[in-house]
């Protein structure tokens, strides 16, 4: 059985840098084709891909965050963190880490975590 | 804005069918067939219902299928249910630097 737990802050201050970890079980981050991905939804709106990391340690990262955005993966604690800088009111939001098998969709999700940003 | 273009609400009576479209470009619906519809519950992680287009996960209901044409998407829930009601994004597969964007969401009513 595959879960996801995404775990972190709940607040952070503006300027600050949000670390997130999503800790997993049932997979392991080294098998070809598998990745974890980062996903967050501000209150009451759309889901917004952040970025990804493959079991081959391929990164990806939304085009318009890349710039404050850090993806890297532990095979051997079976973690995936994501950081972002700089934080924001407008990146308050539920962060969510997903599992990405080997066909290209988000199959597992973990429960999401709520981060805001308020000074 | 989101890169894929979703109504913002559809509706429904139990039993009947509804319809749920994508649109995006020939850069990512159109040009691959890399389509995933999630559905979510207020509160809860999206669930994934429908991947590479028309394949359904294990355990998800034969009354959700998929579909594509040019380039948009289509869900189609047959026989609705109350539990059906939530919303429901696609995703795709897009060949900009993005790698992957979501829909704006669609929010399912069962009257």
């Amino acid at each position: 059985q595959i879960t996801l737990k995404e775990s972190g802050p709940t607040l952070v201050k503006p300027t600050q840098t949000l670390t997130l970890t999503c800790t997993f079980s049932g997979f392991s981050l080294s098998t070809s084709g598998v990745g974890v991905g980062w996903i967050r939804q501000p209150p009451g709106k759309a889901l917004e891909w952040l970025a990804l990391i493959y079991w081959d340690d391929d990164k990806r990262y939304s085009p318009s965050l890349k710039s404050r955005l850090t993806i890297t993966k532990d095979t051997s604690k079976n973690q995936v963190v994501l950081t972002m800088t700089n934080m924001d009111p407008v990146d308050t939001a539920t962060y969510y880490c997903a599992h990405r098998p080997g066909v290209f969709a988000f199959d597992i999700w973990g429960q999401g975590t709520m981060v805001t940003v308020s000074s | 804005q989101s890169a894929l273009t979703q109504p913002a609400s559809v509706s429904g009576s139990p039993g009947q069918s509804i319809t749920i479209s994508c649109t995006g470009t020939s850069s990512d619906v159109g040009g691959y067939n890399y389509v995933s519809w999630y559905q979510q519950h207020p509160g809860k992680a999206p669930k994934l219902m429908i991947y590479d287009v028309s394949n359904r996960p294990s355990g998800v209901s034969n009354r959700f299928s998929g579909s594509k044409s040019g380039n948009t998407a289509s869900l189609t829930i047959s026989g609705l249910q109350a539990e059906d009601e939530a919303d429901y994004y696609c995703s795709s597969y897009t060949s900009s630097s993005t790698l992957e964007v979501f829909g704006g969401g669609t929010k399912l009513t069962v009257l």
